[in-house]
């Protein structure tokens, strides 16, 4: 079984480019969570995708945008780069198995995550 | 809105000391909460996850407890090692549609050995 593998790992850009950051998710999982980490904060989530489809975003602009292939795997696209989108972009991959009428989320694991640095 | 309060931000121990973590949020209505451990510029790995309906989690040394009702969750740490030393964060998921991870800025954990 393959863990979480995030690409690349160290990523430097100047404002207003465009970038595209990889994930692969856990055999099995089918679910993929974006997060964003400043220094010294918690992550913040970007948005979550499941069976290629976004499922739920959270308070980031347009200009983040994302996909999940039919593997699962998933990327991550910022346009129009600031220099407070400098941080660490973490990729988390997890389940959903519906029991009782109702979806479960298993645990989210993550992968080392890609360091963006904007200049 | 759920928020997530990690306290102490920062904490130095003498190794072999058991310790406590702390970890409160402000909605009880959570789905699961987890602990994760963060090294300097890496990635999160995950520690041990509570569903709302469990009162806690072991793993080894690790000891994690919920308590829904006061909006706590507690991490304990059994005879501290000095590769304990990283950063931990504890997240809620919230019951809804979207079903996003809450995050706590994290307890920097220095073992000293």
């Amino acid at each position: 079984e393959t863990g979480v593998t995030q690409s690349p790992t160290h990523l430097i850009k100047t404002r207003g480019q465009q970038v595209t950051l990889r994930c692969s998710s856990q055999s099995g999982h089918n679910t993929v969570s974006w997060y964003q980490q400043a220094l010294g904060q918690g992550p913040q989530f970007i948005f979550q995708y499941y069976r290629e489809e976004e499922n739920g975003r959270g308070n980031f602009p347009p200009r983040f945008s994302g996909l999940q292939f039919p593997n699962y795997s998933s990327e991550l696209n910022v346009n129009a780069l600031e220099l407070d989108d400098s941080a660490l972009y973490l990729c988390a991959s997890s389940s959903i198995r519906g029991f009782s009428g109702s979806s479960s989320y298993n645990e989210q694991f993550f992968g080392p995550g890609t360091r963006l640095t904007v200049l | 809105k759920q928020e997530v309060t990690q306290i102490p931000a920062a904490l130095s121990v003498p190794e072999g000391e058991n310790l406590v973590l702390n970890c409160s949020f402000t909605d009880s209505a959570i789905y699961n909460l987890q602990w994760f451990r963060q090294d300097p510029g890496k990635g999160l790995t995950s520690l041990l996850l509570i569903q709302s309906s469990q009162r806690e989690q072991t793993s080894g040394r690790l000891n994690a407890s919920l308590d829904k009702s006061s909006g706590r969750s507690t991490l304990y740490i059994a005879a501290s090692q000095p590769g304990d030393s990283a950063t931990y964060l504890c997240a809620s998921r919230v019951d809804g549609n979207n079903r996003k991870l809450i995050w706590g800025l994290g307890t920097s954990l220095a073992v000293n050995p």
